[in-house]
């Protein structure tokens, strides 16, 4: 079975903070996927990535980076964290681009 | 972006049917999905339909897909406590291009 780690469950940091999401998958997918999903309104796209160091911005990509270093490890990056993402994050991976696997989430609250 | 939708909330009685729906607006798409969330968990990919098939089913669910109308549904037959989630549908039209709905709660009543 496909695995999706993500590295805290729970984070809860302060305005201004830099903030680390960690991702790891053990199935040797190209593909991997930052999402954020909030009540009404489902999962919406951070940024993705198709291959070491290639990313790609997805629908809401404005006061996150993301890095992709190795392949099996995907980071989301808050440069300076803002009340209004505090959201649950959920990453995925992929070989294909479209059946997506998905960690347990990181539940993020920043005061 | 492409626009799937679902309704919020559905409630049924344990050992009922329940149907989740889904729209979708674009006709290009190859692959649609159902996915599953239990409470405080990620995604978990329960079935999907090749854009090609009309039904597929699988033990105690049943996807049907209709192109024409692009309406997607979820059947669960004889729908237990352990159903209570978050559905999610989502469309895919090709690689990296997948969009979710925004879920829909099934709450099963004993």
């Amino acid at each position: 079975d496909v695995k999706v780690t993500q590295s805290s469950r729970y984070l809860v940091k302060r305005t201004g903070e830099k903030v680390f999401l960690e991702c790891v998958q053990d199935m040797d997918h190209e593909n991997m996927f930052w999402y954020r999903q909030d009540p009404g309104l489902g999962l919406r796209l951070i940024y993705f990535s198709y291959d070491v160091k290639m990313k790609e911005k997805g629908d809401i990509p404005e006061g996150y980076s993301v890095s992709r270093e190795k392949k099996e490890r995907f980071s989301l990056i808050l440069e300076s964290a803002s009340t209004n993402q505090t959201s649950m994050y959920l990453c995925a991976s992929s070989d294909n681009g479209e059946k997506l696997f998905f960690g347990s989430g990181t539940q993020l609250s920043v005061l | 972006g492409e626009d799937v939708e679902q309704s919020l909330f559905l409630s049924v009685r344990e050992g009922d049917s329940s149907v989740i729906n889904c729209t979708y607006t674009d006709s290009s798409s190859t692959y649609l999905y159902w996915y599953k969330q239990e409470p405080g968990a990620g995604l978990q990919l329960l079935t999907y339909i090749f854009s090609n098939m009309d039904m597929k089913q699988d033990q105690r669910l049943t996807v049907l897909l209709n192109k024409k109308d692009k309406h997607l549904s979820l059947r669960i037959a004889d729908t237990q406590t352990g159903d209570s989630a978050i559905y999610f549908c989502a469309e895919s039209t090709g690689a990296n291009n997948l969009f979710f709905g925004t879920g829909t709660r099934l709450t099963v009543i004993p």
